[in-house]
Formats: C-alpha cells, sequence, structure tokens
C-alpha cells in the first residue's frame, strides 16, 4: 500500500509555544489530506480537510486560528499547532488520499504523533 | 449522515481461531464503501480491507474478509487463523461528507481485538 510519512512522532512543547507537525505522502501524490485528533481510548476525530494549493476546509468546532494548516505541495501538508495549552495535548494523525481519485478512495494514514504540552 | 456502530468494546480470540468483529452502518447514499483499519499500540492506522455498496463478492485479503450483507446494514470483520500481532484496536469506517461537501471517512468506536497464546 501507499505510505505516508508523519513527523515528528512524539513532541513535549512549553505552553504558549507553537508546534508544526508534518504529513508527506512518499509514493503517490495526495491532492486532498485529512488531520484527525483522537483522545486516549477514543475513536478518530476530523478536524480539517487539506487541498493542496488552497484553503483547508475545518469541521465545526475546530478552531482555524489555532489549528494552521497549509498543503504546500502534492506531497506536503503541515499542521500547526499555535500558542499550544495543555488542552491540545493529543494523538495527531493525519491521512492522505490518492490522486487521481481511485474507485476506493482509500486514505493511507501517517504514524501518528503524540503532543504533550506542559 | 452516515454513522458506523461497533458494539464490541473488546474481544477475545485463542491464537489460530477465527473471530468476527462487527459493524453495523447507516446511510441513505445508494453507493457507498465501508473500510476496516487496524490500530495497534504504537497508534498507526493501517488499511486492512475495502468493501463497495456495488461489489458483488464479499472482499478478501489474505486473512481478512469481509462479511458484507447489504440487507443487514453490516459489514463485519473476519479475521482467520489469528496471531498475537494481530493484537489491537480495530475501526470500521465508511465514506461521509465533510461540512464542506468532500469525501471523510466516518469511523465507529472501535473494537480491542486481543490474541491469547
Amino acid at each position: 500500500g501507499a505510505v505516508v510519512s508523519q513527523h515528528p512522532s512524539w513532541v513535549i512543547c512549553k505552553s504558549g509555544t507553537s508546534v508544526k507537525i508534518e504529513c508527506r505522502s512518499l509514493d503517490f501524490q495526495a491532492t486532498t489530506m485529512f488531520w484527525y485528533r483522537q483522545f486516549p481510548k477514543q475513536s478518530l476525530m476530523l478536524m480539517a480537510t487539506s487541498n493542496e494549493g488552497s484553503k483547508a476546509t475545518y469541521e465545526q468546532g475546530v478552531e482555524k486560528d489555532k489549528f494552521l494548516i497549509n498543503h504546500a505541495s502534492l506531497t506536503l501538508s503541515t499542521l500547526t499547532v499555535t500558542s499550544a495549552h495543555p488542552e491540545d495535548s493529543s494523538f495527531y494523525i493525519c491521512s492522505a488520499r490518492e490522486t487521481p481519485l481511485a474507485t476506493k478512495n482509500i486514505q493511507y494514514f501517517g504514524a501518528g504523533t503524540r503532543l504533550s504540552v506542559l | 449522515a452516515q454513522k458506523i456502530t461497533q458494539t464490541q468494546p473488546g474481544m477475545f480470540v485463542q491464537e489460530k481461531e477465527a473471530v468476527t468483529l462487527d459493524c453495523t452502518y447507516d446511510t441513505s447514499d445508494q453507493s457507498y464503501g465501508l473500510f476496516w483499519y487496524k490500530q495497534p499500540s504504537s497508534g498507526e492506522m493501517i488499511f486492512l480491507i475495502y468493501q463497495g455498496s456495488y461489489d458483488e463478492q464479499n472482499a478478501t485479503e489474505g486473512r481478512y474478509s469481509l462479511n458484507f450483507q447489504k440487507a443487514r446494514k453490516s459489514a463485519n470483520l473476519v479475521i482467520s487463523a489469528s496471531q498475537l500481532g494481530d493484537s489491537a484496536m480495530y475501526f470500521c469506517a465508511m465514506r461521509g461528507l465533510t461540512q464542506g461537501g468532500s469525501e471523510k471517512l466516518v469511523f465507529g468506536k472501535g473494537t480491542k481485538l486481543t490474541v491469547n497464546p
């Protein structure tokens, strides 16, 4: 299957600082990437849909200014958690969908990033 | 709106035996896709198998098969010959729409599978 790389896998930061998470599709192009958040022992919650060359689409209740998304190329999307606070501590995971769209539209996921804000 | 229901919070199976993980769905779409993902303790989401609503045969991928019963709106995952490495969370998902009208995955709450030696 297609490979999605996510970096870093784990980050600890001080409250008030910003953290950038990268999501790369290694062997395919992805017009669309997705950012999810997962709380312990819960399912994935879609935060936003990242579209190459255009603004991201955020789900209801997700702060656009808190979670900045940039999708500058067909293989890279970044999520920046700005002015992070302890309540932002969570597991963030990205996915990418192949372009052009295949029938199955499978989303391939990165390994996730555990963010701990002190 | 699409909805996925996984009623088994946890399942246990003996090594080398088969296990079925339940998934029911709700959608008003005529064409849809169903997915199963595996999430080990490391956190990554691993794609296992896909079933299209118009696929006439149940999907199979190695030891994984999907028992698709369209009339009952169920898409159960069957893992044959369980291995210790199969211990993980398993999520059933289907395609839905974001607020912006683009596609997204709608996930169930997951089932934690434990394979006993």
